[in-house]
């Protein structure tokens, strides 16, 4: 079956505008995250959607990220008044959201901020 | 906190060498325990996980155990190939929570050669 897909693949933006990055987990998965991957940060977390409860944001790194996931299903991750710090590859990931379950990953939309 | 280290890379071996990428952690509670690989132009893949002590997770000829007593989770290969040539990464979850995100290691690159 399909697996997680994420849109764009590669954004190239200027500092100060906004982006979305959009990821379209596996059909039946309840559960959905997005990590950062940074040079030489390694994968952080940043927010986790589990069916209807309130997602946790507590990776979220200031107040100008945000995401939201309509319908229990795609997702997409807001980036206001981008920043040079902000580029990474984003990477979206799904499960079926029980204890023991796998992550499914995206390939990652790669951002880069000039 | 939880967190994981991981050895740092890059690590380059010959093909048919025998591997060891080391992982320890610190973790509150009983996490489960991953290794994702990441190819070359590829997305994250779940190489094998473990989610109790004494657990061993194996796939592709890689093997992990989960130790309690050291707080560690090696990942093995006997005999490495040039497709392993990849990064590694040691993740674990803490199940103590509803939150099932993955606290990641910084990754382990690994370059096999013919």
């Amino acid at each position: 079956g399909a697996g997680v897909s994420q849109s764009p693949s590669n954004k190239v933006t200027e500092k100060g505008k906004d982006v979305e990055l959009r990821c379209d987990p596996i059909s039946g998965h309840t559960a959905l995250y997005w990590y950062r991957q940074s040079l030489g940060q390694g994968l952080e977390f940043l927010i986790y959607f589990q069916g209807n409860s309130a997602p946790d944001k507590s990776g979220l790194p200031s107040d100008r990220f945000s995401a939201e996931r309509t319908g229990g299903s795609v997702s997409t991750l807001t980036i206001q008044r981008t920043q040079q710090e902000d580029s990474a590859v984003y990477l979206c990931a799904s499960s079926f959201g029980g204890a023991a379950d796998t992550q499914y990953f995206g390939p990652g939309t790669r951002l880069t901020v000039l | 906190g939880n967190s994981v280290t991981q050895m740092e890379g890059p690590v380059t071996l010959s093909e048919e060498a025998f591997l060891t990428i080391n992982c320890t952690y610190t973790a509150t509670g009983y996490p489960s325990l991953f290794w994702y690989v990441q190819y070359p132009g590829e997305g994250l893949q779940l190489l094998l996980k473990a989610t109790k002590a004494d657990d061993k997770g194996s796939n592709k000829g890689f093997e992990a155990t989960y130790r309690k007593e050291t707080t560690s989770f090696h990942l093995e290969k006997g005999s490495v190939q040039v497709s392993d040539s990849a990064v590694y990464f040691c993740a674990l979850r803490n199940n103590a929570g509803n939150n099932r995100k993955l606290i990641w290691g910084l990754g382990t690159s690994l370059a096999v050669n013919p």
